[in-house]
Formats: structure tokens, C-alpha cells, sequence
């Protein structure tokens, strides 16, 4: 099945991008996810990018696809308090496989 | 678009009682829904892929005779905890395929917080 790691903490200060990075085994998956979880709640689809993609840039955030090397990554530009949350990318064709969510920690 | 609700948010029950979760997309149908559980500090896990009109597919290691799904119509699917104890309290959390346009994107319910004492 497919596996998938990220680092589990990220701290950045306040205005300064974020980059939370991602490594995945499965390449079949059509499409590979960040999902947001805010403190309490439930899952947030951030975005998404299509397995066929390089990069995807959606406002403050920017996608990065490596096919080759099976890496995927999350920027977050100009990183406010409101950014602070656990942040998972996901992968797979059929039931998502999660990695374990990489906690972004924002310094004043 | 596409908004996937859960009731309850949250449960407390006693332990040996059962407990139905209910996941309704609520602006799309959706032939598949998908249920996870989220230990605290881990990722999600997925139990279950749940196909309306017939019987789901646990993933190995889920017991289908404790964690009963039905997925009745193209907008609801359960997730029932029958005779439940301590260790199954978790965070469960259901998601949901739109049937059309088919694609892999899938929307997620907040979550129902199930704690058992």
C-alpha cells in the first residue's frame, strides 16, 4: 500500500514562507492532496494538484510535484497566525493514504 | 459546493452501548464514502470504503461485525460502533466522492468525536 512521510514539526516566523514537504511511495494516484486541521476541527481541503502537474499556484499557496523523486510540497507565502495548524498531504487512487501531518508552528 | 456533514460532532456513551454515526453529503451524491479514524497525534486510517446499494470493503485489521457501515442512499452513509468500548474512542471522520463529475477528489465531514467511558 501506499506510504507516506512528513516531517511532523515546521516552525517559521510570522511573515516568512513555509515550505512543509512530503515524500509518497504510490504514483498511481491521480491526484495528491493538503489537507488542513485546525485545532478541534475537522479536515480542510487546502489544495490539490493533478499527478501530471509540476506546480500549481493557488493565492498564497504553491504546489510542487517532483514525479520523479515521488516529493511533494506545500509553500505557504507570507505565513500569518491563522496558518497555524496541521497540515497533511495525501495520496492515492482509491481511499486516501495521510501521512502523519506536519504541525506549523508560527513565531511572532 | 460540496459540503459533507456529520452527526454527532460528538458522543459520550457507556461502555457496552452502540453508537451511529451519520455522514450525509449534502450538495452532490456520492456513490462512495470513505470513513477514517484519527488516533490522536497520528494520521488518519481508513477502515472502510463505503458503495451505495451494497456491502462495504473494510480495510484488514477492521472488524466488520463491530464498525457496521450502510451506505442506503447516494447522500448518506453510517457508521454504527456496536458494543462499544474505552479503546474505540477516537475521531471519525467520513468522506465523500462526488459520483459525477467522477473524480478522486474527495470532501470531507467534520468529523464526530466519539468518546466511551
Amino acid at each position: 500500500g501506499e506510504d507516506v512521510e512528513q516531517s511532523l514539526f515546521l516552525s517559521v516566523r510570522e511573515g516568512d514562507s513555509s515550505v512543509i514537504n512530503c515524500t509518497y511511495t504510490d504514483s498511481s494516484s491521480t491526484y495528491l492532496y493538503w489537507y488542513k486541521q485546525e485545532p478541534g476541527a475537522g479536515l480542510q481541503l487546502l489544495t490539490y494538484i493533478f499527478s501530471n502537474m509540476d506546480m500549481k499556484q493557488d493565492q498564497r499557496l504553491t504546489v510542487l510535484l517532483n514525479k520523479k523523486d515521488k516529493h511533494l510540497s506545500l509553500r505557504i507565502a507570507d505565513t500569518q497566525t491563522g496558518d497555524s495548524a496541521i497540515y497533511f498531504c495525501a495520496g492515492g487512487a482509491d481511499g486516501l493514504t495521510f501521512g502523519k501531518g506536519t504541525h506549523l508552528i508560527i513565531q511572532p | 459546493g460540496a459540503v459533507v456533514s456529520q452527526h454527532p460532532s460528538w458522543v459520550i456513551c457507556k461502555s457496552g452501548t452502540s453508537v451511529k454515526i451519520e455522514c450525509r453529503s449534502l450538495d452532490f451524491q456520492a456513490t462512495t464514502m470513505f470513513w477514517y479514524r484519527q488516533f490522536p497525534k497520528q494520521s488518519l486510517m481508513l477502515m472502510a470504503t463505503s458503495n451505495e446499494g451494497s456491502k462495504a470493503t473494510y480495510e484488514q485489521g477492521v472488524e466488520k461485525d463491530k464498525f457496521l457501515i450502510n451506505h442506503a442512499s447516494l447522500t448518506l452513509s453510517t457508521l454504527t460502533v456496536t458494543s462499544a468500548h474505552p479503546e474505540d474512542s477516537s475521531f471519525y471522520i467520513c468522506s465523500a466522492s462526488p459520483s459525477w463529475p467522477r473524480t478522486d477528489t474527495q470532501y470531507f465531514g467534520p468529523g464526530t468525536r466519539l468518546t466511551v467511558l
